[in-house]
């Protein structure tokens, strides 16, 4: 079955303690990239990958990281997580996402996060 | 810069009503259009595109939506409501290639929209 995984689901976590959400996908695709979403502010793009090796900031990078070694995986690292941290992120991924070739994305379950 | 407005936050309706779920963008371009569906504690489920083409698109679950360039709106419809239809609702649109990121959706902060028996 064609689909976007993360690990884990629900997560509990204290200040400061380094932490990976891992996002695969089994569909080839070439692009990557991790949302936010909390209330009254919907999804907020974190950072995005374009191909193996090649990524960006999205529009609210601070206080994550993220890597592209391999094409079916893009983990998102909070080195430091902080409460403000705290939110609901997303992992999606595309065949294809650049101006002359567009995909739509399709996204993984959710990973719930709560820094204490 | 991009946006996306969606002006309502909840709507209630009953069910075998009509629907209507209005979306604004703000975009400088030939928009690419969205529609997705969050069921409680569920991840994002692809309702329709618009990427050019006929300005009515057809999607899954019923729904369609129909892109009027003059009115920079992409409103969803559904004829006839179903109890299961109760989740939330969020408009998109592809921001990026003009000064943003590549392939970044642009969001709506979404309408909730709970169904009457």
């Amino acid at each position: 079955e064609a689909q976007v995984t993360q690990n884990p689901r629900y997560l509990i976590t204290v200040t400061g303690k380094k932490l990976t959400v891992t996002c695969s996908q089994n569909m080839n695709h070439e692009y990557m990239s991790w949302y936010r979403q909390d209330p009254g502010l919907g999804l907020r793009q974190i950072y995005y990958s374009m191909n193996v090796e090649v990524t960006d900031k999205g529009d609210v990078p601070e206080g994550y990281k993220v890597s592209r070694k391999e094409k079916r995986n893009f983990p998102l690292i909070l080195e430091s997580p902080s409460p403000n941290q705290t939110s609901l992120y997303f992992c999606a991924s595309s065949l294809r996402a650049t101006a002359v070739s567009y995909n739509e994305q399709f996204f993984g379950p959710g990973t719930r996060l709560t820094v204490l | 810069a991009q946006s996306v407005t969606q002006p309502d936050i909840h709507i209630t309706v009953s069910e075998g009503a009509s629907l209507e779920l209005r979306c604004n963008y703000s975009y400088g371009a030939t928009p690419y259009l969205f529609w997705y569906v969050q069921s409680p504690g569920q991840g994002l489920q692809l309702l329709l595109k618009y990427f050019s083409g006929d300005t009515l698109v057809q999607g899954i679950k019923g729904f369609e939506a129909e892109f009027k360039r003059s009115q920079s709106s992409f409103n969803l419809r559904k004829p006839s409501v179903h109890w299961s239809d109760a989740a939330e609702y969020f408009c998109a649109v592809v921001g990026g290639n003009y000064g943003g990121s590549q392939g970044n959706l642009i969001f709506g902060k979404g309408t909730k929209l709970s169904v009457k028996p």
